[in-house]
């Protein structure tokens, strides 16, 4: 079983801010992915990272995933309270079942 | 780009009944389907993974007699909870993903039903 461990599990900050979320795990991903989810919605995809090392930037946002494809993290940069919410991520198996394995979550609350 | 519609989005059923979740590839033809469970403040855990004509494939943990899936086309597969019990009460989500179509490991998610037994 491929377990994906999120730190913190709660993070409240203030406005401005940075922060960083880490998803480790003893397992290798084809994949890796982040998402934010909102109370009673669905997770929403942010970024996929697919290549160890592999730095992606979505704005403030910026994501890495390690050189051995086992670990990832979210960087946030002067954090609004519109980035508060659960973030997610979810790392797709080797093998053919295409199963998205999901991290215990961080939830993020940013303070006006 | 891709959407999945899940319905209903929310649904109130008595103990001892069965409730039937539809998710649905709105404009891709989704090989695999996944079901998740979402305990309040908590993330979502993976129940089964579906396959066009196939039977489902549970998680450890995962009653496949209580939780029927089926997945009878490449747009639509169900979730029926059978013999609905309070403690059956979550947030359940299904996601799609086509492995020819939809590459660069592309999952769309529903928007997720809200399920209530009382």
């Amino acid at each position: 079983t491929q377990l994906l461990e999120q730190s913190p599990q709660f993070l409240s900050i203030q406005e401005g801010e940075n922060l960083t979320v880490y998803c480790n795990s003893s397992s290798v991903f084809s994949s890796l992915q982040w998402y934010r989810q909102e109370p009673g919605e669905g997770p929403v995809l942010l970024v996929t990272v697919v290549t160890g090392g592999e730095v992606k930037k979505l704005k403030r946002l910026t994501f890495q995933f390690g050189d051995a494809r086992k670990d990832s993290s979210l960087h946030i940069t002067a954090a609004q309270p519109g980035d508060t919410g659960l973030y997610l991520c979810a790392g797709a198996g080797r093998d053919s079942s295409y199963k998205l394995i999901f991290g215990s979550g961080t939830r993020l609350l940013v303070r006006p | 780009g891709a959407v999945v519609s899940q319905h209903p989005s929310r649904v109130i059923c008595k103990s001892g009944t069965s409730v039937k979740i539809e998710c649905r590839s709105l404009d891709f033809q989704a090989t695999t389907m996944f079901w998740y469970r979402q305990f309040p403040k908590q993330s979502l855990m993976l129940m089964a993974t579906s396959n066009e004509g196939s039977k489902a494939t549970y998680e450890q943990g995962v009653e496949k007699d209580k939780f029927l899936i089926n997945h009878a086309s490449l747009t639509l597969s169900t979730l029926t909870v059978t013999s609905a019990h309070p403690e059956d009460s979550s947030f359940y989500i299904c996601s799609a993903t086509s492995q020819g179509v939809l590459n660069n490991y592309g999952y769309t998610f529903g928007s997720g039903t809200r399920l209530t037994v009382v």
